[in-house]
Order: C-alpha cells, then structure tokens, then sequence
C-alpha cells in the first residue's frame, strides 16, 4: 500500500494528553517515524521505531503500533508542541517512502 | 555530526529542468544505511517523497514523478543531486534533502538529518 491516512487537524489543552494517529497497510509491517514542523523550518524528527527519540527529544513525546495504525502521544502538551506533524515508513514493498497527509495541532 | 545543504536556481522557467545539489559535511555518503533523499513541500502542503539514492548506486522514485526525475551520486565530493525535468508551476515548493536510515530486516527506517531546504518557483 502507498498510502498514510492523517487527521488534518487535532487540538489539545495545555498540559493534557494527545494522540495523533496514523493510519495504513505499510504500517502492518513496517514502524512509522514521526516529524515535527513548525512554520519556516524544516522537520524535525520526534519518535521512530518502536518509541525511540532522538537525542533533544523530549519525553513527553512517544510512538506505538497497534495493526495498522501508528501513533504518536504527546503527554503534558506544551505550547512550543504547536506545529504540523507528519508520520512516514516505507511502503508494504519497502523500496519507497511514503509520507502522511500531516496533522495540524494547536494547543490551546 | 552529519549536516545537509540544499543549492541550486531558486528560479526555473517552465518546460525546463530543475537540478539540486545536497552536499553533504561532517560525514560520508558511502554508509551503508543511509539513503540519500529528496523530498518537496509545495506552499501550505504537505510533505511529498521524491526519491533516493544509495552509494550503491541504487535508486527508487515516486511513482507520481518516476518519467522525470533522476538522481546521481558523487562519492568524491559527498554530494547527491536531483535532476527534475520539463517542470510546470505545480512543481514550485520548498525542496529538502534528508538522509534516511533504513533498517530493512527491523523494518523501520526514519530521516535523522535534514537540510534547511530550498525554495525554487517555477515560473516565466
């Protein structure tokens, strides 16, 4: 399958939990990373694996996979965690990238 | 630590070809598990894949883009480059390059380092 399924747009209270989900047939075999963007910049990377972070990465942010669908939690959002954030694995044949739509999120 | 940097005309006239250079410090493009990766992002859009390369020589595009894209390796200067051609005005957006590792018997991969990218605009 080429294709990871986004919600366009997800809002969260400051200090709450929230989940961004991702979802597709890849995502049964592979692990999906997770990228942040904020406006100007370029993305950053945020979880991969099975909850890996890069060095800087704070805690709050973790990745999982149940089936076919990914998701990355924000836990205590906090709000420089506003941005685009964008999910991606290789497809079900592993010899391209495919990338979601992204997920707004505002932190109100 | 490994840092990436998109140059190339910010301006192409439609019809013709668009060509990228990611040169690439603090380390190497002959790693094994890296693949070297263009990705675009037309104004207010998302991020769309464009294709890699591997030292080996190796490549894989878009399917979307596969007819006009080509990309090249230069192990001698640690660069990697994006040849687009006979663009139209859809092609306008900010162009990155990203180093992807991938972990095919882990199956996951992810892009660890990115360019700060690079706007070019179609345009006459």
């Amino acid at each position: 399958s080429s294709e990871l399924t986004q919600d366009p747009a997800v809002s969260v209270a400051l200090g709450q939990t929230v989940r961004i989900t991702c979802q597709g047939d890849s995502l049964r075999s592979y692990y999906a990373s997770w990228y942040q963007q904020k406006p100007g910049q370029a993305p950053i990377l945020v979880t991969y694996y099975k909850d890996n972070r890069p060095s800087g990465i704070p805690d709050r942010f973790s990745g999982s996979r149940s089936g076919n669908t990914a998701s990355l939690t924000i836990t205590g959002a906090q709000a420089e965690d506003e941005a685009d954030y964008y999910c991606n694995s290789r497809d079900s044949s592993g010899n391209r990238v495919i990338f979601g739509g992204g997920t707004k999120l505002t932190v109100l | 630590q490994v840092q990436l940097q998109e140059s190339g005309p910010g301006l192409v006239k439609p019809s013709e070809t668009l060509s990228l250079t990611c040169t690439v410090s603090g380390g190497s493009v002959s790693s094994g598990s890296d693949f070297w990766t263009w990705i675009r992002q037309p104004p207010g859009r998302g991020l769309e894949w464009i294709g890699y390369i591997h030292y080996t020589g190796s490549t894989s595009y878009n399917t979307s883009l596969k007819s006009r894209v080509t990309m090249s390796l230069d192990t001698s200067k640690d660069q990697f480059s994006l040849k687009l051609t006979s663009v139209t005005t859809a092609d306008t957006a900010v162009y990155y390059c990203a180093k992807e590792v991938f972990w095919g018997g882990y199956y996951y991969d992810y892009m660890d380092v990115w360019g700060k990218g690079t706007t070019v605009t179609v345009s006459s």
